[in-house]
């Protein structure tokens, strides 16, 4: 009874191509986010959505779009990818005034 | 803009050797601080919310502490299990687009010898 999931795992794929990671949490939670965990494990917020909203947009590149379908759902595309993208992506959620729960991360390497 | 500092980056201990990690952390109007542990390959497993300074929090060996501007997460005579890397992250009190937003540090390695 996963509480987050990911999918993929694991991501290779070459610079400019189009990728895109599914998020689905399992928990009836309204609020979801995507962190990105750099080479030195530092974890920084890049989207959140609520009730397919989306609440908070940090300084990301355009070429990183978040997708919400519904409120158990969110999925992050990302156009022409860089070798800086490089990066373990981390989904997760939590109910409004409650603690944040995070999926198993999917790694990205772009060659 | 919030700010968290952990340290020390790295710490290795005997198995049985208490200690302490250190978050220092700046903040307008602390929501929460949170302390997550991370082992290789995973997503970060929550160990716990503080809310306001004196709180004090414990599960199994671990006890967190808050103070205005720092907590501490203390380990009572650890285990090789329990070697992985803990998170300090503090939501801050602004609404609107900062709801929910967690602003994390960058981590203690932590790595207990038998």
């Amino acid at each position: 009874d996963t509480a987050v999931s990911q999918t993929p795992k694991y991501l290779v794929t070459q610079m400019g191509n189009d990728k895109s990671i599914k998020c689905e949490q399992n928990l009836g939670h309204d609020t979801m986010y995507w962190y990105k965990q750099d080479s030195k494990k530092f974890l920084k917020i890049m989207f959140s959505y609520n009730n397919k909203e989306l609440i908070i947009n940090e300084t990301v590149p355009n070429r990183f779009s978040p997708k919400s379908p519904d409120k158990a759902h969110l999925n992050l595309h990302i156009n022409s990818l860089e070798l800086g993208d490089s990066a373990v992506y981390f989904c997760a959620s939590r109910v409004a005034g409650g603690t944040q729960y995070f999926g198993p991360g999917t790694r990205l390497t772009v060659l | 803009e919030d700010q968290v500092t952990q340290s020390p980056e790295a710490l290795r201990l005997q198995e049985g050797e208490s200690s302490s990690l250190n978050c220092s952390y700046t903040v307008s109007g602390l929501r929460g601080l949170f302390w997550y542990r991370q082992d290789p390959g995973k997503g970060p497993e929550f160990l716990f919310t503080l809310y306001s300074a004196g709180e004090e929090k414990e599960k199994e060996r671990l006890k967190a502490t808050l103070t205005k501007k720092e907590s501490f997460l203390h380990i009572t005579a650890p285990k090789p299990e329990d070697s992985a890397t803990y998170l300090c992250a503090v939501q801050g009190g602004a609404g609107g687009t900062s709801y929910g937003k967690l602003t994390f540090g960058q981590g203690t390695i932590l790595t207990v010898h038998p």
